[in-house]
């Protein structure tokens, strides 16, 4: 299967400062069709999780252009700037690439 | 996008059978994968498994002796069973819609399950 690994595991941000977590894969999640199959997710504390970017670098539905992500391959990127106090929480990558899907550790963005 | 619902019981016995079964409301349901992630206590997401429409199924092969995923297109719903239950398999367990590049686009609200004795 492949392992997905995500840093930093904490990140403790100031209000209206950037932030950015990294998810590494053990296997290219480049699909044949030009895709990269890796989707960041943010899970509020009490809530499920919500998808954010999904296709390695397309912001979903009503994400604020706050968040964005990069990368290709096997190296990609969240990027947050001006992070706001709702945005903390567990973020996680995924990849879609093969079965099993498998996630990140999670990166837990806490206020300063 | 689609909204789901989930239910099922909430705290088992070891042994015994989890079932769960999720609603979809708006969407189509032919047009998405429908999938199963659970998130022990304090820990991360685990993908358990998904089925399409027709049945085609995929499972995490860590559970799949143990796993079931199944569809009624009738009432746009899908069930997971898991039999031999152990306090291991305590935690959250949500429904999940997988889209065209597999993004879970939408969530279930999570339904917390305990194995005790």
């Amino acid at each position: 299967e492949i392992v997905m690994t995500q840093s930093p595991l904490s990140l403790p941000v100031t209000p209206g400062e950037s932030a950015s977590i990294s998810c590494r894969s053990s296997q290219s999640l480049l699909h044949s069709n030009g895709y990269n199959y890796l989707t960041w997710y943010l899970q509020k504390p009490g809530q499920s999780p919500q998808l954010l970017i999904y296709s390695g670098s397309n912001r979903a539905s009503g994400v604020p252009d706050r968040f964005s992500g990069s990368g290709s391959g096997t190296d990609f990127a969240l990027n947050i700037t001006r992070v706001e106090a709702e945005d903390v929480g567990v973020y996680y990558c995924m990849q879609g690439l093969q079965t099993p899907l498998t996630f990140g550790q999670g990166t837990k963005v806490e206020i300063k | 996008q689609v909204q789901l619902q989930q239910w099922g019981a909430g705290l088992l016995k070891p042994s015994e059978t989890l079932s769960l079964t999720c609603a979809v409301y708006g969407g189509s349901f032919n047009g998405y994968y429908w999938t199963w992630v659970r998130q022990p206590p304090g820990k991360g997401l685990e993908w358990i498994g998904e089925s399409n429409y027709r049945g085609s199924t995929n499972y995490n092969p860590s559970l799949k002796s143990r796993v079931s995923i199944s569809v009624d297109t009738s009432k746009n719903q899908f069930s997971l069973k898991m039999n031999s239950v152990t306090a291991a398999d305590t935690g959250v367990y949500y429904c999940a819609s997988s889209g065209t590049t597999v993004e879970l686009d939408s969530w279930g609200q999570g339904t917390l399950v305990t194995v005790s004795s």
